[in-house]
């Protein structure tokens, strides 16, 4: 299996400019979730979703920041107009079903720097 | 609020010498805790997950522990490839959703 993907690894950008983060789940996982890390606030959760569907989303930010899944096997997280503080590394993981818990498998995170 | 609290925040340990990270939790109701290593410029790894006071898992070097209040995580004979962050997050709703604690980074030297 290749794991969760993401797109791309590293995005430096500027200031207003729109950044689009791209993520692929692992085949058969219906849960996905966007998490953000720095080193003062760790890893945050922003948003996940469900078959598809946001469930939370009351981790974004602000409305500069929007999720879609349009299908199973993709999931943007897009931020416009980025600012300096959006620079972080941005994480997604996916889970398995059934049940109600189970480990969330995180890919390799898409480290932005917004100048 | 749940509130998730690692310490310490790092350690250094010579090899072959044992130690224990601590995960303490404030939660309203928990569905299961977890541990995670993360190597710098990776993702979070998954390494155990406890659902129930009392329970133990091992792998390797690592020992899991969890009570009612807190969850170790026990590193025996440490080797440098041990070097790693270590997360503990627990999860308290049916979504599976995890919240972290700040981590505890361990440096293992020869």
């Amino acid at each position: 299996d290749a794991g969760v993907i993401q797109s791309p690894r590293h995005e430096v950008t500027e200031m207003g400019q729109e950044v689009t983060l791209r993520c692929k789940p692992i085949s058969g996982h219906d849960y996905l979730f966007w998490y953000r890390q720095t080193m003062m606030r760790g890893l945050e959760l922003l948003i996940y979703f469900n078959n598809n569907v946001p469930i939370d989303d009351s981790g974004m930010p602000e409305d500069r920041f929007s999720a879609k899944m349009p299908n199973a096997s993709f999931s943007t997280l897009k931020i416009q107009p980025s600012e300096p503080r959006d620079s972080a590394v941005y994480f997604c993981a996916s889970r398995a079903p059934p049940g109600d818990t189970g480990e969330l498998f995180f890919g390799e995170g898409s480290r932005l720097t917004v100048l | 609020e749940d509130q998730v609290t690692q310490s310490p925040e790092a350690l250094r340990l010579q090899e072959g010498e044992s130690s224990s990270l601590n995960c303490s939790y404030t939660v309203s109701g928990l569905r299961g805790l977890f541990w995670y290593r993360q190597d710098p410029g990776k993702g979070p790894e998954f390494l155990f997950t406890l659902y129930s006071a009392g329970e133990e898992k091992e792998k390797e070097r690592l020992k899991a522990t969890l009570t009612k209040k807190e969850s170790f995580l026990h590193i025996t004979a440490p080797k440098p490839e041990d070097s790693a962050t270590y997360l503990c997050a627990v999860q308290t709703d049916s979504w599976g959703k995890l919240q972290f604690g700040a981590g505890t980074q361990v440096v293992v030297t020869p």
